[in-house]
């Protein structure tokens, strides 16, 4: 089944504890991107990656760190996360070309800093 | 600047009723795509719809309808006879062709609760 991953699905942490939220995605696509959703805000992007070892940031990207070594993971690392941080976190893939395509998203992590 | 606003924050009906969720966006791009997601009450987010700028034809499917004005900017969701599975939150999104990337602009989101 085609699809992306996100683990963990749900996280409390403290504050300053670096934490990783995986994702995956078994459809061999090119564009990977990471939102957080806030109520009243919608979702903004984080990160987006084109492809393997390329990255860019998206519109919030402070407090946040991503890598793409592999084409199917691009996982998020919040290094020292603080309570502004606590949000929905969605992980997207799409397939690049011929404009924007559908994006796939993940289950979403909610993640809690306390 | 490209943004996308949804100024119904919620919206109730009684089911059965139709309802239409507004969507009106601002880009200088004269390429860019128009989406609606829908996110139930457990949280993914379904695609519904892609649209590009230069197909203004309305779409049907099923009890959904989208109808495309570019003279308004406005690309409105309409769910005929609404069902109580229907309701979830409504994302509109803009994505601008001109960068060559698939970021997604969300606009704030639209609650639709259909009461039986």
């Amino acid at each position: 089944e085609a699809q992306v991953t996100q683990n963990p699905r749900y996280l409390i942490t403290v504050t300053g504890k670096k934490l990783t939220v995986t994702c995956s995605q078994n459809m061999n696509h090119e564009y990977m991107s990471w939102y957080r959703q806030d109520p009243g805000l919608g979702l903004r992007q984080i990160y987006y990656s084109m492809n393997v070892e390329v990255t860019d940031k998206g519109d919030v990207p402070e407090g946040y760190k991503v890598s793409r070594k592999e084409k199917r993971n691009f996982p998020l690392i919040l290094e020292s996360p603080s309570p502004n941080q606590t949000s929905l976190y969605f992980c997207a893939s799409s397939q690049n070309g011929g404009g924007p395509n559908e994006q796939f998203f993940g289950p979403g992590t909610r993640l809690t800093v306390l | 600047a490209q943004k996308v606003t949804q100024a119904q924050t919620e919206i109730s009906v009684v089911e059965k009723e139709d309802v239409t969720l507004d969507c009106v966006y601002e880009t200088r791009d004269t390429t860019y795509y128009l989406f609606w997601y829908k996110q139930p009450p457990s949280g993914e987010l379904v695609f519904l719809i892609r649209r590009n700028s230069f197909d203004e034809q309305n779409e049907i499917s099923g009890r959904y309808s989208w109808n495309f004005q570019k003279s308004t900017s406005s690309f409105n969701f309409t769910i005929t006879a609404s069902q109580v599975v229907d309701s979830a939150v409504y994302f509109c999104a803009l994505s601008e062709g001109s960068y060559n990337t698939d970021k997604l602009i969300f606009g704030t989101g639209t609650r639709l609760q259909v009461f039986p």
